[in-house]
């Protein structure tokens, strides 16, 4: 079972550049999301979705772009990069968003933006 | 909007002591879930603990322990014959128990050095 997969772990992007973070997960949950960690911060929701076809927008959306056309796959694309989006990523799933169900993390994706 | 509130950056315990880690919360919601996460160098995030807001009973996890005050909106994690490997960030975090909410809202950490 291999959970909440994301890559790629480390990325370096100049500025302006556009790429994709890639997550999947395999227990068939509703709910998926992204968040990114900065130094001294917990972790802040970008963007998340309810169900294949459903995104919405987080605390800090901008700069970040999301679908989710399966239930496994919830890929965030940045669209063009800027150096404050140097940050730590993560994906998490659950069950059901608001029902408190456990909530899994994937390892997380370093990502540089010089 | 809910706020979520670690005063201690840092602490530090004795292996096999025990240690408290302090959180507070503000929220206008009755029903709720709380979290602690730990995070480890290694950067994942694991549940530690997890407690409903509308049970009053405080929820326990081997050596650890939680001392939820629904009153205060505190909500405290103990740590109990501490290890090594306890060493790494905790976050406490809150997720409304409501349709149509999905944010959990983390505090800004606690890291936890247990020394030999």
């Amino acid at each position: 079972n291999a959970g909440v997969t994301q890559t790629p772990k480390f990325q370096v992007l100049k500025t302006g550049q556009s790429m994709t973070l890639q997550c999947a997960q395999d227990m068939n949950h509703e709910y998926m999301s992204w968040y990114r960690q900065d130094p001294g911060m917990g972790l802040r929701l970008i963007h998340y979705s309810v169900g294949a076809g459903i995104t919405d927008q987080g605390e800090v959306p901008n700069g970040y772009n999301v679908s989710r056309s399966t239930t496994e796959d919830f890929p965030l694309r940045l669209l063009s990069a800027a150096p404050s989006q140097t940050s730590v990523y993560f994906c998490a799933s659950s069950l059901q968003g608001y029902s408190g169900n456990t909530i899994y993390f994937g390892e997380g994706s370093w990502l540089t933006v010089v | 909007a809910q706020t979520v509130t670690q005063s201690q950056p840092e602490m530090s315990v004795q292996e096999a002591e025990t240690v408290t880690l302090s959180c507070t919360y503000d929220t206008s919601e009755n029903n709720y879930y709380l979290f602690w996460y730990k995070q480890p160098p290694s950067r994942q995030m694991i549940l530690v603990i997890r407690q409903e807001a509308y049970k009053q009973q405080n929820a326990t996890e081997n050596r650890f322990s939680v001392n939820f005050q629904k009153a205060a909106k505190s909500f405290s994690l103990k740590i109990s014959d501490s290890q090594l490997g306890d060493t790494a960030m905790y976050f406490c975090a809150f997720l409304p128990r409501v349709a149509g909410s999905y944010q959990l809202t983390f505090g800004k950490g606690t890291k936890l050095s247990v020394i030999p």
